[in-house]
């Protein structure tokens, strides 16, 4: 039963560098989501998925893509990381209007 | 932006005792839920109570929901030091906000519970 898998755990970044973090899920759920989580802030969306093939934009999109080819796969792209978009990544997945199971997060720092 | 406000923002009580968080929010909404956070790990998923639910328990845990007023209150009965955690309250808006038709979070109560 391993839920959400978020890979990789920790990264560290220099600025202009790209990465793609993975985010996997074995419970058929249909919606996907990226949060970001900062001091202070909560947890902000941003990307979201409701099916294979379908993203969208959440509250702060800017500096990062996504796909989801796989139904069971949601990756996050940074094209050319920031120190602004240094944080905590957390992926989760749920059925519609439903509880979110989350991964257990990604710390990313961009130095 | 955030939807639900918590309050407070910080809560230290003893083991034993009761927590009580409040999560107040603007707009119509589907369904409320709480999670927990603790330190350094993602979030767990607590409860959720529907729009046309007023009360809602889980073991040591009883929500409450007054539509007419948009809040919410989180009740940890008897604490132990395992509750020890963040914890947050999202909703679902009936609308679709700048989040989309995903969940809003708010900032969440910090609680502390003392041996």
């Amino acid at each position: 039963n391993a839920g959400v898998t978020q890979t990789p755990k920790f990264r560290v970044l220099k600025t202009g560098q790209s990465m793609t973090l993975l985010c996997a899920q074995d419970m058929n759920h249909e919606y996907m989501y990226w949060y970001r989580q900062d001091p202070g802030m909560g947890l902000r969306l941003i990307h979201y998925s409701v099916g294979e093939g379908t993203t969208a934009k959440g509250e702060v999109p800017d500096g990062y893509n996504v796909s989801r080819l796989k139904k069971q796969n949601f990756l996050l792209g940074l094209e050319s990381a920031a120190p602004s978009q240094t944080s905590v990544y957390f992926c989760a997945s749920s059925y519609p209007v439903g509880g979110y199971t989350f991964g257990s997060g990604t710390r990313l720092t961009v130095v | 932006s955030q939807q639900g406000e918590e309050d407070p923002q910080a809560l230290s009580i003893q083991e034993g005792e009761n927590a009580t968080m409040n999560c107040s929010y603007k707009t119509s909404i589907n369904n409320l839920q709480w999670y927990r956070q603790n330190s350094g790990r993602g979030l767990v998923h607590l409860i959720l109570i529907r729009s046309n639910e007023r009360e809602k328990h889980s073991g040591r845990l009883r929500v409450t929901l007054d539509t007419s007023k948009k809040s919410s209150s989180l009740l940890i009965t008897a604490s132990r030091a395992a509750d020890t955690a963040s914890y947050f309250c999202a909703t679902y808006w009936l609308e679709e906000s700048n989040s989309g038709y995903a969940l809003n979070f708010g900032k969440g109560t910090s609680l502390l519970v003392t041996p």
